[in-house]
This record gives structure tokens, sequence and C-alpha cells, in this order.
């Protein structure tokens, strides 16, 4: 089973700010908080990941609450082509890893 | 830089039958990893290869089985094909000596059983 929830939809108009949380109470000392998201049709794409820093990069930022226990990414300036389901996933980041993919949350950005 | 290749793009397959779908890496990548997404779920771990061994397995059935050959790419077999197995078959790769995890995905075979 997924160690995340996520809301399962949430909307966004063009040019705003899409603020996706994600609450992972259960997440162990050695995990980091990884983001993906699936396009419609195609396959998932990686988007970000840290372990207690608030991480920037091209895509977006990751803000992971000081306890650990829930963290949201950032979209800063949403476009339609960010429409897409966005997983958020707890993972170790050395050796064989899986990803557990839970229900995402369906991003709908508007015009 | 190729990314991560994934054929057929579709399959059509009759119950009972066999099906085989492959998968080339990302330039550099050793590890391949197999998903199986159903319409509205999220993706699940089927198995994952690396050196040419299956190094860990999620919860299914023997039919399902897999190879990894000495270029690192990949192939995904399923016997005796159900209705059920019906769905994306997601392949994604990744370095497993580059200290970070990242995975890198095809765009997936879907297989319809009919």
């Amino acid at each position: 089973d997924a160690k995340t929830t996520q809301p399962p939809s949430m909307d966004c108009a063009e040019g705003r700010a899409a603020n996706l949380p994600c609450n992972h109470s259960t997440i162990s000392g050695n995990e980091y908080v990884y983001w993906y998201r699936q396009i419609h049709s195609q396959g998932p794409q990686y988007i970000i990941h840290g372990l207690k820093n608030n991480e920037t990069n091209e895509m977006a930022s990751l803000i992971i609450t000081e306890d650990r226990k829930s963290s949201t990414l950032i979209l800063p300036h949403a476009t339609l082509r960010d429409t897409a389901v966005y997983y958020c996933i707890v993972m170790m980041n050395t050796g064989f890893q899986k990803l557990v993919f839970g229900t995402g949350t369906r991003l709908l950005v508007s015009p | 830089d190729a990314g991560v290749t994934q054929s057929p793009t579709h399959l059509i397959k009759t119950r009972g039958q066999q099906v085989t779908l492959r998968c080339s890496p990302k330039s550099g990548h050793d590890t391949v990893s197999w998903y199986q997404q159903a319409l509205g779920q999220g993706p699940q771990f089927i198995f994952q290869y690396y050196e040419e061994e299956e190094r860990q397995r999620g919860n299914f059935p023997d039919r399902f089985s897999g190879h990894q050959f000495p270029n690192y790419s990949s192939e995904l077999n399923v016997n005796a094909l159900l209705l059920g197995d019906s769905a994306l078959y997601l392949c994604a790769s990744s370095l497993a000596s580059s200290g970070q995890i990242q995975y890198t995905f095809g765009s997936g075979t879907r297989l319809t059983v009919v």
C-alpha cells in the first residue's frame, strides 16, 4: 500500500501557482519524498525529490515540513500542459527500490 | 539522448495466448523495472532486473516473467492471458550506482485481451 495520502483532484487557473499537498505521516528517517506526474497516455515523469530541505528545480519546488510528515509540490506558474495526475511517493534513495504509486492528485489547469 | 523505448505501442491478444513486451532503457541506465497500470489506477510494480537477474518482485503470479539482456534491454512475458491482464504496461529504467534514484519511464504498451 502507498504510504502517502493526496487529495483526489484539484483545479488551478492558468498562470497561477498550483500547490499540491501530500501527507506521509509514517515516513522513516532515511526515506525521501519523490514527486512524479503522468500526463494522459504517457508514462510517469520525474519532477523532484527531497529529504528534509526545501528543493527547487526548473519544473517545481518542494516544501517539506520540519517534522517531515507532509510536503507540498509547488508549480509556480501553471500552464495547460501541467494538467496531469501527480503522485507523491516516499522511498529510500539507494539500492533497488520500487515506486509504490497511490491514486495521486488529478490537477486540472484551466484557461 | 534516447529515452526509454517500448514496443509495441498497442497490442490485442486473445485469452489464453502469450505475449512478449520489449523495453530498451535510457542510454547509460542499467536497471529496468516493469509496471502494470489498469485504467484509472496508479501503476503497480511487477518486477525489477539488474545484471540480468530479477532483483525484486511485486505481487504478480508466475504467469508474469521477465528477462534482461547483456545490453540492459528487457522483455516482459505474460502467459495464459486473462481479460484482467488488459492494461498499460510501463517500463522504467534507472542507474543502480547513481546514488540518487530517478526513474525514466517509457510511454508504455497498451495490451488489450479479448
